[in-house]
């Protein structure tokens, strides 16, 4: 049963543009992620939140900006996107700050033309 | 950093048949290494973990063995079904922090 909610499911947009991705967790978990999957499906983590708080930020191009209102939800932008934005982006969550058991999202695959 | 290998980039065996997936870490203060399940279009799906107090562990008809001499794990699928295909990712981590995935596995059960 999905309890991590991704929207859009697919965006496709031009280089230069600007995107935002949404997700909601229903899980009552207090730690959310951002991870990107390339088409080769590897997978690295770009941010994680707990509680609000940023508490890992990986080394991602400064046009990547990460947002959490409450902790349920956690949404990325991408401003001015470039071709090699064009991947799968995850989102997961889970209880406290280790990554021990994830729930993941269907995820959001964006396309850069 | 760590660095997790995933020795079979694909996977073939017949239904009923046992499937297995072999990884390798580099950091030995890895301590967490949990396996996730991703089929066609969806997110990952944790399957099975072990923790390196222990060697081995099964869920069902999913067996994990951990080598930390070694520095190996490995994923073993008993008696196979058309819905074990999927792509399976191992990770690694020090206690669940910094997790670090391998590079999928795609496994297809051919019924």
């Amino acid at each position: 049963e999905t309890a991590v909610f991704q929207t859009p499911n697919y965006h496709v947009t031009q280089v230069g543009n600007e995107v935002s991705f949404n997700c909601k967790q229903t899980l009552g978990h207090d730690t959310m992620y951002w991870y990107k999957q390339d088409s080769k499906k590897l997978l690295k983590i770009m941010f994680s939140y707990n509680n609000k708080q940023l508490i890992v930020n990986e080394t991602v191009p400064r046009r990547f900006s990460p947002q959490s209102s409450d902790k349920a939800h956690l949404n990325l932008r991408i401003k001015s996107v470039e071709p090699e934005d064009s991947a799968v982006y995850l989102c997961a969550s889970s209880w406290g700050q280790s990554q021990n058991t994830l729930y993941f999202g269907a995820g959001t695959r964006l396309s850069v033309l | 950093g760590e660095k997790v290998e995933q020795h079979e980039s694909t996977l073939s065996v017949r239904e009923g048949d046992s499937a297995v997936i072999n990884c390798t870490y580099t950091d030995t203060a890895s301590s967490y290494f949990p396996w996730y399940k991703q089929e066609a279009g969806k997110g990952l799906h944790f399957v099975i973990d072990i923790r390196s107090n222990v060697d081995r562990k099964q869920s069902q008809r999913l067996i994990v063995l951990l080598d930390k001499k070694a520095k190996r794990f490995s994923l073993h699928i008993t008696a196979t079904q058309p819905e074990d295909s999927a792509i399976y990712f191992c990770a690694a981590s020090i206690w669940g922090y910094k997790l670090t995935f391998g590079t999928g596995t795609s496994l297809l059960v051919d019924p």
